[in-house]
């Protein structure tokens, strides 16, 4: 079963509108941490957002914030006010297992492709 | 500015060399890194789980004798690609997390082109 499911292949948003990528989760960790990347034409993975399992809030950060439904296992990333620079692939990801031994898997990643 | 540093960018190397990729942990320490591989429009797929000082971890269907992963301090993994084919052409990318784990930084990637 994939450990993190993103659906949406490819998306369109207008500049200066507000765009949600979808991201649902499976683990049986109690404690986990979930994120999501940027990663525009030229490969770097540049980090966006951390949400962990415990976190009461939605995490913020800028422009960006996440939103956990823990019941759900959804941690939808939502893009406030785009800008023609958020064009790029994003990826949500997650970190499980115990102390020492954790690992973060990646879904297949979204297409954002901002229209000015 | 970086926090994870990966050298070199790009390298094209003659199919059957070795080749080794260096990932480096800037102003941290970092006791467990992680080697990824990413073929076009694809996602990241674990290769394996550096550990400082100790053998690496590696997921199933990765060759440890094709890609040999060395994390001998605590700021240095390598990956080295031996015997290289064409095949193994992609762009390979190394993480480390800073204590506690809530961020995890990437390092810029490299390209290996095997002629």
């Amino acid at each position: 079963a994939q450990k993190i499911t993103q659906t949406q292949p490819g998306m369109f948003v207008q500049e200066k509108e507000a765009v949600t990528l979808d991201c649902t989760y499976d683990t049986s960790d109690p404690s986990y941490g979930l994120f999501w990347y940027k990663q525009p034409s030229s490969g770097e993975m540049i980090f966006l957002i951390y949400q962990g399992s415990y976190d009461q809030q939605n995490a913020t950060e800028g422009r960006y914030s996440l939103n956990f439904q823990k019941a759900r296992k959804s941690a939808n990333l939502v893009i406030s006010a785009s800008q023609l620079g958020d064009s790029a692939m994003y990826f949500c990801a997650m970190r499980e297992g115990p102390k020492g031994y954790q690992k973060v898997t990646f879904g297949t990643g979204t297409k954002l492709q901002v229209i000015p | 500015g970086a926090v994870v540093s990966q050298h070199p960018s790009r390298v094209i190397c003659k199919s059957g060399t070795s080749v080794k990729i260096e990932c480096r942990s800037l102003d941290f320490q970092a006791t467990t890194m992680f080697w990824y591989r990413q073929f076009p429009k694809q996602s990241l797929m674990l290769m394996a789980t550096s550990n400082e000082g100790s053998k690496a971890t590696y997921e199933q269907g990765v060759e440890k004798d094709k890609f040999l992963i060395n994390h001998a301090s605590l700021t240095l993994s390598t990956l080295t690609v031996t015997s290289a084919h064409p095949e193994d052409s992609s762009f390979y990318i190394c993480s480390a997390s800073i204590p506690p784990g809530n961020t995890i930084y990437f390092g810029e990637g490299s390209w290996l082109t095997v002629v």
